[in-house]
């Protein structure tokens, strides 16, 4: 069964600085690799996505992750952080069954980022 | 191109009522899944749809139940609301048919249990 875990609830960043959210997964097939985030009293907006090929993935907002493998990880990182960023972000992964997606999609728990003028 | 569509965006109940929450998918878009958000519990499964067939089921009682349209628009119910159904209920679409998984939420229904 695929699981993930998001690293800390929340972080707080200054704008302008680094932003990075820790996301872990456990898959026993190759991972479908999700990063959602989502405004206030809003749905849930794809950020980017990795399923095979390249394993840095390049997504809206200047936003990228890197699928490692070895590290069972997808952490997802933007060099500047801009006070729109203020929102929750969750990472997922595709449920397979199989050798095929079932549709369903296994998030974490969320990282809600603050950015500080 | 329109995005996924959920009606109503609020609505109070009141425990043991009975509601309906409605998704329009994307255009072209055969799979709808329905999630439920809370604080508690985050984004957790409820069903999912493709071709007017349930595919896949979350762990969640059987007051939940929904079904899909020819059309592919689906609804949702929950019979006897409890005060712990209240949540954000979020309605997805995807092409179906064992992609890559991706999926397109609408902005969804935020239901309150009195």
């Amino acid at each position: 069964a695929q699981s993930v875990t998001q690293l800390g609830s929340h972080v707080s960043v200054s704008e302008g600085a680094l932003v990075l959210l820790r996301c872990n997964y456990s898959s026993s097939v190759p991972p479908y690799l999700f990063w959602y985030v989502q405004y206030p009293n809003q749905g849930l907006q794809l950020l980017l996505k990795y399923t095979t090929g390249a394993t840095l993935v390049k997504g809206i907002n200047g936003f990228e992750a890197e699928f490692k493998k070895s590290e069972t990880s997808f952490h997802l990182t933007k060099p500047s952080a801009h006070m729109s960023d203020a929102a929750e972000y969750f990472c997922a992964v595709s449920e397979h069954l199989g050798s095929s997606n079932t549709g369903k999609l296994i998030f974490g728990q969320g990282t809600t980022l603050q950015v500080k003028p | 191109k329109a995005g996924v569509t959920q009606t109503p965006r609020y609505l109070i109940k009141t425990r043991g009522q009975q509601v309906t929450l409605s998704c329009s998918p994307i255009s072209g878009h055969r799979s709808v899944s329905w999630y439920q958000q809370t604080p508690g519990q985050g984004l957790q499964f409820l069903f999912e749809y493709f071709s007017e067939t349930q595919r896949n089921k979350g762990n969640f009682p059987g007051r939940f139940s929904g079904r899909q349209f020819s059309n592919s628009r689906s609804e949702m119910n929950v019979s006897t609301l409890e005060l712990g159904d209240s949540a954000l209920y979020l309605c997805a679409s995807s092409f179906g048919g064992g992609n890559t998984g991706e999926l397109f939420f609408g902005e969804g229904s935020r239901l309150t249990v009195l």
